[in-house]
């Protein structure tokens, strides 16, 4: 079974509103990764992060790599229809070779 | 350019018969990925290949599934006498560099409904 926890499992805003997702692993993550699924599409990858406290930025949204690289978070500011879809982190376990997803985020916007 | 390229789209099987999924990975890709996906759910590995070597099969739910890459580029993932509950979505990924240390490129995906 998935090792890599997420929630919420739903969010619902209003667009404008922002929006955070968060990731939980048991296990130390050698990196972490965040993809986007929109309705009836395949996982599109958003970003890598891989050092202990790394965060990065790609326009209205930002995502943390914890202190001890066991947990991650999704923030996105001001909210858009376009950004409607379920967003999954994944993670390399120690040892591991292949990503472990977590049951992902939906976001559901109202206009 | 061309992306991860899965077939067939759909497939319908009746219990009991054996199915064969196949993917075109990203020309140059080391790694290949096929994931389970059930519906709200996020995608379950199956198992890893690093070129034509099968390097992680540990997410096979059982002897029934089978996956070959056989000339490391290529591949098709078997299960043998469907059951209800292989019904899914089967999920192909490349990757450029080994194991999961570089983006996952996604094919569309085959929906397998056993019925």
């Amino acid at each position: 079974g998935q090792q890599v926890m997420q929630i919420p499992q739903y969010q619902h805003v209003q667009e404008g509103e922002d929006f955070t997702t968060y990731c939980n692993s048991s296990t130390t993550l050698s990196n972490i990764q965040w993809y986007k699924q929109r309705p009836g599409g395949h996982p599109v990858f958003l970003i890598q992060l891989v050092k202990s406290g790394e965060v990065k930025k790609q326009k209205r949204l930002t995502f943390q790599f914890g202190e001890a690289k066991k947990n991650s978070s999704l923030h996105i500011t001001a909210t858009q229809t376009t950004d409607v879809g379920t967003y999954f982190c994944a993670g390399v376990r120690g040892g591991a070779d292949g990503l472990t997803f977590g049951k992902g985020t939906h976001l559901i916007i109202q206009p | 350019g061309a992306g991860v390229s899965q077939s067939p789209r759909y497939k319908v099987a009746k219990r009991g018969q054996d199915v064969a999924l196949r993917c075109d990975p990203i020309s140059g890709h080391v790694s290949l990925f096929w994931y389970q996906q059930a519906l709200g759910q996020g995608p379950e590995f199956l198992t890893y290949f690093q070129n034509e070597a099968q390097l992680d099969k540990s997410g096979l739910p059982s002897d029934r599934f089978f996956a070959e890459r056989p000339e490391g580029s290529v591949s098709t993932l078997k299960i043998q006498r469907t059951q209800q509950e292989d019904s899914a979505v089967y999920l192909c990924a490349s990757s450029l560099a080994d194991r999961g240390r570089s983006p996952l490129h996604f094919g569309n995906g085959t929906r397998l409904t056993v019925t």
